[in-house]
């Protein structure tokens, strides 16, 4: 079973709002990752957690906030966001950094 | 700068044809090959390659990398309306940690 879980699957917020976009999967898998993927364009990276510690961060901007509070579960935090930050964002992860990356369904943002 | 190309960006078949989608990529410290089918949701992982000259199949679909013309290809045979989708090609790369290129996906659609 290679399960991630993502919610809201859809989330609509203003540019002064604070939501957050959590993941979680219980496969025992150690790398858990954020891509952001804008229509018709393929996944960019933006973190990495590796045994629960941020392995990479891909110079995103500061109002995208990661958090891993434990193996299963990894949040997004969000505020003051901006229009072209709307995209599909994708959790996954990985056994461990190396092995096969599986992905969650997704979370449409749209910033209004 | 490590990059990955996939073609045709686009193609457009009939039921019962075979497609054959090419991945080209030039990167330092590759590690693996993988391959993704992305519908409206996200990517599902269909094949990992490591070695050259080894086929991998599942069902209709097969995929060979090779690792001295730096390319790999993934043949659909027998195409169905359900195998319209993106093929997202993706190269994992180590240099001091694990990262995935992605390349920008070739986009098939089958026709009943």
């Amino acid at each position: 079973d290679t399960e991630v879980t993502q919610t809201p699957k859809h989330l609509v917020m203003g540019m002064t709002n604070k939501k957050s976009l959590k993941c979680e999967q219980h496969m025992g898998h150690r790398a858990m990752y954020w891509y952001k993927q804008k229509a018709k364009k393929p996944p960019e990276l933006m973190f990495v957690y590796s045994y629960e510690k941020l392995s990479i961060n891909e110079s995103v901007p500061s109002r995208f906030s990661p958090e891993c509070p434990n193996s299963s579960l990894l949040n997004l935090h969000l505020h003051a966001l901006q229009p072209e930050d709307s995209a599909l964002y994708l959790c996954a992860s990985s056994q461990t950094q190396g092995n096969t990356i599986y992905f969650g369904e997704g979370s449409w943002l749209t910033v209004v | 700068e490590d990059k990955v190309v996939q073609s045709p960006l686009s193609l457009v078949v009939h039921e019962g044809d075979t497609v054959t989608l090419n991945c080209s990529y030039e990167v330092t410290n590759f590690r693996s090959l993988l391959w993704y089918k992305q519908e409206k949701k996200a990517p599902t992982f269909l094949f990992m390659l490591t070695s050259s000259g080894i086929e991998k199949k599942s069902g209709r679909l097969s995929s060979i990398l090779d690792k001295k013309e730096l390319f790999s290809i993934l043949n659909i045979t027998a195409t169905q309306t359900g195998d319209s989708a993106i093929y997202l090609c993706a190269v994992e790369i180590t240099s001091g940690t694990y990262k995935y290129i992605f390349g920008t996906g070739t986009r098939l659609k089958v026709l009943a």
